[in-house]
């Protein structure tokens, strides 16, 4: 059974990085998937972050492309997400996830984290 | 960017109900969709994927269909724990996108 669990900071000051870590169990991240991260903002829809290959290819939403980036730890079984220059509009439930059937490029996700509650506030 | 939009956004409904939601793509995307169900304070729940294909261990009361810029999410007997909000995503570009969601609550 695939499991991952999302860890980091709830509070995050303005103007600073956002720093998330998912631990995947019963499934290697070193295989044929996508890891993603998804976001909720607090009584809002959800809004995909990005994806990355096993091989380290990363797919980002381009609303983010410049302050987002993506990481694979195989030696951990986890990958990550680093979110620069954060404001309160970064304030969200963060999701990571599995892929699942994918075009191309990107996924529906099968397996989800119970997501972390990440507030940007001084 | 392509833009799903769901309709509708909120919709009561009784147990027993036949209910179905709408997503439309505003270019097309094949069958790349998926559906998920979300209840409050919980992670997304995959449904449906590639527009048509349940999820293993989804309820077979769920469908999807669809094809190109229109889809639909249908469940033929709405059942208690079927209350929840429902979320449709495309996945044929390189961003990726969701619907804004459909509330079904309890008549």
């Amino acid at each position: 059974q695939v499991q991952l669990q999302e860890s980091g900071p709830g509070l995050v000051k303005p103007s600073e990085t956002l720093s998330l870590t998912c631990a995947v169990s019963g499934y290697s991240v070193n295989s044929n998937y996508y890891w993603g991260w998804i976001r909720q903002p607090p009584g809002k829809g959800l809004e995909w972050l990005g994806s990355i290959y096993h091989s380290g290819t990363t797919y980002y939403n381009p609303s983010l492309k410049s302050r987002v980036t993506m990481s694979l730890d195989t030696s951990k079984n986890q990958f990550s997400l680093k979110l620069s220059s954060v404001t309160a509009a970064d304030t969200a439930v963060y999701y990571c996830a599995r892929s699942g059937y994918c075009s191309s490029t990107t996924c529906s996700f099968d397996y989800w984290g119970q997501g972390t509650l990440v507030t940007v506030s001084s | 960017d392509i833009q799903l939009t769901q309709s509708p956004s909120f919709l009561s409904a009784s147990v027993g109900d036949r209910v179905t939601i709408t997503c439309r793509a505003s270019q097309g995307i094949s069958s790349y969709l998926a559906w998920y169900q979300q209840k409050p304070g919980k992670a997304p729940k995959l449904l449906i994927y590639a527009a048509s294909t349940l999820q293993s261990g989804v309820p077979s009361r769920f469908s999807g269909s669809g094809y190109g810029t229109e889809f639909t999410l249908t469940i033929s007997s709405l059942q208690p724990e079927d209350f929840a909000t429902y979320y449709c995503q495309q996945f044929n570009s390189y961003l990726s996108t969701f619907g804004g969601g459909t509330k079904v609550e309890i008549k």
